[in-house]
């Protein structure tokens, strides 16, 4: 069975500061993995995805992952940080099974970016 | 690329009411649905998905169900709320191996 491991359900950073958001994962097959942002009040918005191929994906606002099978993590970084990266952050991983796929999702992090 | 629709978008319901919410999904046929819930401080959970008109999978036994009328419409419902029902709505779909959310709806117990 798959699941997904956020470590720290809130992180502060400064403005300018490195952002790493930390996710770890259990997959019994290669997994799809996932990081959404949601602001408050609103639907999640896809990040970035890795599926095959480079390890290392790059996603909007300048958010990239790297994908570590032999950690298996999946951590979230973005080398300065901007007051409107203050969101919640989840990371998610792809379960594929009963032909159709089931989405699995830690409990997120809440990011906050201090002025 | 496909467009997700919720409403209401906010919605204060009193104990032991009905509860219908509705998502329609724009840009893509024949999707997989889900709905999920998001509850105050805890994370996304499971509540139904579809892959097909009429057909509907429940992950968590609770007094809620779904239906699938049309291709590209999702019914959340109740016939009577708990206040435990309280919480955000999320619909999505899915696209190229990929889940796709729609703005959410805001459902108040009181």
């Amino acid at each position: 069975a798959q699941s997904v491991t956020q470590l720290g359900s809130h992180v502060s950073v400064s403005e300018g500061a490195l952002v790493l958001l930390r996710c770890n994962y259990s997959s019994s097959v290669p997994p799809y993995l996932f990081w959404y942002v949601q602001y408050p009040n609103q639907g999640l918005q896809l990040l970035l995805k890795y599926t095959t191929g480079a390890t290392l994906v790059k996603g909007i606002n300048g958010f990239e992952a790297e994908f570590k099978k032999s950690e298996t993590s999946f951590h979230l970084t973005k080398p300065s940080a901007h007051m409107s990266d203050a969101a919640e952050y989840f990371c998610a991983v792809l379960a594929a099974g009963s032909g159709t796929y089931k989405y699995i999702f830690g409990t997120g992090t809440r990011l906050k970016v201090l002025a | 690329s496909q467009t997700i629709h919720q409403w209401p978008a906010t919605l204060v319901q009193p104990v032991g009411s009905p509860l219908s919410l509705e998502c329609t999904v724009e840009g893509t046929s024949n999707p997989n649905l889900y709905w999920y819930r998001q509850a105050a401080g805890r994370g996304l959970q499971l509540l139904f998905y579809s892959v097909g008109i009429g057909q509907i999978s429940s992950e968590v036994p609770q007094n809620l169900s779904a239906s699938r009328p049309q291709d590209r419409q999702f019914i959340l419902s109740s016939k009577k709320l708990l206040l435990s029902d309280s919480g955000f709505y999320l619909c999505a779909c899915d696209g190229g191996s990929t889940q796709y959310f729609g703005p959410g709806t805001r459902l108040t117990v009181l």
